[in-house]
Protein backbone atom coordinates (compact mmCIF):
# COMPACT_ATOMS: atom_id res chain seq x y z
CA UNK A 1 0.00 0.00 0.00
CA UNK A 2 0.78 3.45 -0.03
CA UNK A 3 1.44 4.21 3.63
CA UNK A 4 1.10 2.22 7.22
CA UNK A 5 -2.32 1.41 7.99
CA UNK A 6 -3.76 0.37 10.75
CA UNK A 7 -7.14 -0.95 12.25
CA UNK A 8 -9.62 -0.24 13.98
CA UNK A 9 -8.96 4.02 14.07
CA UNK A 10 -10.53 3.48 17.75
CA UNK A 11 -11.48 0.98 19.99
CA UNK A 12 -13.60 0.85 23.31
CA UNK A 13 -13.33 -1.72 25.16
CA UNK A 14 -14.50 -2.75 29.29
CA UNK A 15 -11.93 -3.66 31.61
CA UNK A 16 -10.43 -6.91 31.48
CA UNK A 17 -11.13 -7.68 28.17
CA UNK A 18 -8.76 -8.37 25.41
CA UNK A 19 -7.84 -6.12 22.61
CA UNK A 20 -6.01 -6.82 18.84
CA UNK A 21 -4.91 -4.22 17.01
CA UNK A 22 -3.61 -4.07 13.32
CA UNK A 23 -0.94 -2.89 11.67
CA UNK A 24 -0.13 -3.49 7.69
CA UNK A 25 3.09 -2.00 7.03
CA UNK A 26 4.48 -0.01 3.72
CA UNK A 27 5.07 -2.72 1.41
CA UNK A 28 8.82 -3.93 1.52
CA UNK A 29 9.46 -2.58 4.54
CA UNK A 30 11.44 -5.10 6.52
CA UNK A 31 11.47 -3.23 10.15
CA UNK A 32 7.98 -2.79 12.24
CA UNK A 33 7.77 -0.83 15.41
CA UNK A 34 4.67 -0.30 17.97
CA UNK A 35 4.75 2.67 20.18
CA UNK A 36 2.63 3.84 22.13
CA UNK A 37 1.07 7.89 23.05
CA UNK A 38 -0.50 8.82 26.23
CA UNK A 39 -2.21 12.05 25.85
CA UNK A 40 0.72 14.73 26.00
CA UNK A 41 3.16 12.27 26.36
CA UNK A 42 5.87 11.17 24.12
CA UNK A 43 5.98 8.64 22.04
CA UNK A 44 6.85 5.04 24.33
CA UNK A 45 8.62 2.53 22.43
CA UNK A 46 6.85 -1.11 22.69
CA UNK A 47 8.73 -3.62 20.27
CA UNK A 48 10.42 -3.70 17.14
CA UNK A 49 10.36 -6.58 14.59
CA UNK A 50 13.07 -7.16 11.77
CA UNK A 51 11.01 -9.51 9.49
CA UNK A 52 8.89 -11.96 11.54
CA UNK A 53 11.15 -11.82 14.58
CA UNK A 54 11.43 -9.62 17.13
CA UNK A 55 14.91 -8.59 18.28
CA UNK A 56 13.81 -6.33 21.20
CA UNK A 57 10.94 -6.63 22.94
CA UNK A 58 12.01 -4.69 25.94
CA UNK A 59 9.39 -1.96 25.59
CA UNK A 60 6.75 -4.56 26.16
CA UNK A 61 5.28 -3.05 29.56
CA UNK A 62 3.73 -6.24 31.14
CA UNK A 63 3.51 -9.69 30.18
CA UNK A 64 -0.14 -8.63 29.25
CA UNK A 65 1.12 -7.86 26.21
CA UNK A 66 2.26 -9.27 22.87
CA UNK A 67 2.79 -8.82 19.40
CA UNK A 68 3.32 -10.98 16.45
CA UNK A 69 4.28 -10.29 12.78
CA UNK A 70 3.76 -13.13 9.90
CA UNK A 71 5.07 -12.91 6.78
CA UNK A 72 7.41 -10.13 7.16
CA UNK A 73 4.37 -7.83 6.58
CA UNK A 74 1.08 -7.35 9.29
CA UNK A 75 1.67 -7.84 12.56
CA UNK A 76 -0.99 -7.81 15.72
CA UNK A 77 -0.38 -6.16 19.27
CA UNK A 78 -2.68 -8.02 21.90
CA UNK A 79 -3.62 -6.81 25.10
CA UNK A 80 -4.61 -9.30 27.66
CA UNK A 81 -6.87 -8.07 30.15
CA UNK A 82 -6.74 -4.77 29.49
CA UNK A 83 -6.69 -2.18 32.00
CA UNK A 84 -7.16 1.81 32.20
CA UNK A 85 -3.62 2.77 32.29
CA UNK A 86 -3.99 1.05 28.41
CA UNK A 87 -5.83 3.99 27.50
CA UNK A 88 -3.54 5.26 24.73
CA UNK A 89 -3.06 5.99 21.21
CA UNK A 90 -0.95 2.93 19.51
CA UNK A 91 1.43 3.70 16.70
CA UNK A 92 2.88 1.78 14.38
CA UNK A 93 5.88 2.24 11.94
CA UNK A 94 7.94 0.67 9.34
CA UNK A 95 10.76 1.66 7.63
CA UNK A 96 12.81 0.02 5.18
CA UNK A 97 15.87 -0.87 7.60
CA UNK A 98 16.17 -0.64 11.31
CA UNK A 99 17.95 2.36 12.42
CA UNK A 100 16.80 4.28 9.52
CA UNK A 101 13.32 6.67 8.79
CA UNK A 102 10.42 5.20 10.54
CA UNK A 103 6.80 5.68 8.34
CA UNK A 104 4.11 6.06 11.26
CA UNK A 105 0.34 5.11 10.82
CA UNK A 106 -2.26 7.04 11.49
CA UNK A 107 -2.56 4.67 14.85
CA UNK A 108 -5.33 3.15 17.12
CA UNK A 109 -6.88 5.36 19.85
CA UNK A 110 -7.94 2.61 22.74
CA UNK A 111 -10.00 3.76 25.17
CA UNK A 112 -10.89 1.35 28.36
CA UNK A 113 -13.92 2.02 30.24
CA UNK B 1 18.74 3.36 30.44
CA UNK B 2 18.52 5.87 26.77
CA UNK B 3 17.18 9.62 27.32
CA UNK B 4 16.24 12.19 24.67
CA UNK B 5 15.02 15.63 26.24
CA UNK B 6 13.62 18.30 24.18
CA UNK B 7 13.22 21.85 25.37
CA UNK B 8 11.32 24.39 25.22
CA UNK B 9 8.10 22.18 26.06
CA UNK B 10 6.04 24.42 24.38
CA UNK B 11 6.17 27.84 22.00
CA UNK B 12 4.26 30.05 21.15
CA UNK B 13 5.20 32.92 18.33
CA UNK B 14 4.14 34.84 15.58
CA UNK B 15 4.08 34.38 11.97
CA UNK B 16 7.33 35.28 10.34
CA UNK B 17 9.02 34.46 13.49
CA UNK B 18 12.31 32.34 13.76
CA UNK B 19 12.47 29.44 16.44
CA UNK B 20 14.75 26.95 17.22
CA UNK B 21 14.01 23.72 19.05
CA UNK B 22 16.78 21.50 21.19
CA UNK B 23 17.29 17.76 21.42
CA UNK B 24 19.44 16.71 23.40
CA UNK B 25 20.61 12.94 24.07
CA UNK B 26 21.88 10.19 25.94
CA UNK B 27 22.30 6.90 23.53
CA UNK B 28 24.27 3.93 24.05
CA UNK B 29 25.87 2.98 20.59
CA UNK B 30 24.26 5.82 19.40
CA UNK B 31 23.18 5.72 15.61
CA UNK B 32 20.99 8.45 14.17
CA UNK B 33 18.94 11.42 15.25
CA UNK B 34 15.61 11.36 13.84
CA UNK B 35 12.96 14.71 14.09
CA UNK B 36 9.26 14.45 13.42
CA UNK B 37 5.74 16.39 13.03
CA UNK B 38 2.82 15.69 14.34
CA UNK B 39 -0.38 17.04 13.93
CA UNK B 40 -2.91 14.73 14.86
CA UNK B 41 -2.18 11.19 15.36
CA UNK B 42 0.46 10.58 12.76
CA UNK B 43 3.97 11.60 13.16
CA UNK B 44 5.49 12.57 9.88
CA UNK B 45 9.29 12.49 9.04
CA UNK B 46 11.60 15.66 8.82
CA UNK B 47 14.87 14.82 8.71
CA UNK B 48 17.10 11.96 9.65
CA UNK B 49 20.80 12.84 11.12
CA UNK B 50 23.60 10.79 11.80
CA UNK B 51 26.74 12.96 10.76
CA UNK B 52 27.94 15.93 13.02
CA UNK B 53 27.70 19.05 11.83
CA UNK B 54 26.29 18.76 8.45
CA UNK B 55 22.82 20.91 8.07
CA UNK B 56 19.85 18.86 6.60
CA UNK B 57 17.24 21.73 5.22
CA UNK B 58 13.98 21.28 3.77
CA UNK B 59 12.07 24.22 3.05
CA UNK B 60 12.25 26.62 6.08
CA UNK B 61 13.66 24.06 8.02
CA UNK B 62 17.03 22.72 8.46
CA UNK B 63 18.83 20.65 11.17
CA UNK B 64 22.01 19.85 12.68
CA UNK B 65 23.68 16.96 14.89
CA UNK B 66 26.18 18.13 17.29
CA UNK B 67 27.43 14.36 18.40
CA UNK B 68 30.39 16.07 20.79
CA UNK B 69 27.57 18.02 22.54
CA UNK B 70 24.83 15.42 22.12
CA UNK B 71 22.40 17.34 20.99
CA UNK B 72 20.46 18.42 17.84
CA UNK B 73 18.63 21.76 16.78
CA UNK B 74 15.56 22.51 14.48
CA UNK B 75 15.34 25.56 13.13
CA UNK B 76 12.17 27.20 11.51
CA UNK B 77 11.98 30.18 9.62
CA UNK B 78 9.38 32.57 8.27
CA UNK B 79 7.21 30.43 10.58
CA UNK B 80 3.70 29.81 8.93
CA UNK B 81 0.44 28.96 10.83
CA UNK B 82 0.61 25.88 9.24
CA UNK B 83 3.51 24.93 11.58
CA UNK B 84 1.51 24.49 14.20
CA UNK B 85 2.23 20.83 16.04
CA UNK B 86 4.23 18.94 18.03
CA UNK B 87 7.86 18.39 17.17
CA UNK B 88 9.33 15.26 18.48
CA UNK B 89 13.10 13.54 17.87
CA UNK B 90 14.01 10.40 18.72
CA UNK B 91 17.50 9.10 19.19
CA UNK B 92 18.47 5.20 17.44
CA UNK B 93 20.79 2.47 18.64
CA UNK B 94 23.28 1.18 16.38
CA UNK B 95 22.50 -2.95 15.21
CA UNK B 96 19.05 -2.28 17.92
CA UNK B 97 15.60 -1.16 16.33
CA UNK B 98 14.80 0.96 19.51
CA UNK B 99 13.78 4.42 19.34
CA UNK B 100 13.87 6.55 22.45
CA UNK B 101 11.51 9.73 21.65
CA UNK B 102 11.59 12.91 23.60
CA UNK B 103 8.41 14.37 25.22
CA UNK B 104 8.41 16.91 22.15
CA UNK B 105 7.75 20.33 21.46
CA UNK B 106 4.62 21.98 21.15
CA UNK B 107 4.88 24.74 19.04
CA UNK B 108 2.12 27.56 18.18
CA UNK B 109 2.11 30.12 15.72
CA UNK B 110 -0.29 32.79 15.94
CA UNK B 111 -1.92 34.53 12.87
Amino acid sequence: GAGVSQSPSNKVTEKGKDVELRCDPISGHTALYWYRQSLGQGLEFLIYFQGNSAPDKSGLPSDRFSAERTGGSVSTLTIQRTQQEDSAVYLCASSDYRGREQYFGPGTRLTVT
Amino acid sequence: EDKVVQSPLSLVVHEGDTVTLNCSYEVTNFRSLLWYKQEKKAPTFLFMLTSSGIEKKSGRLSSILDKKELSSILNITATQTGDSAIYLCAGVRTNAGKSTFGDGTTLTVKP
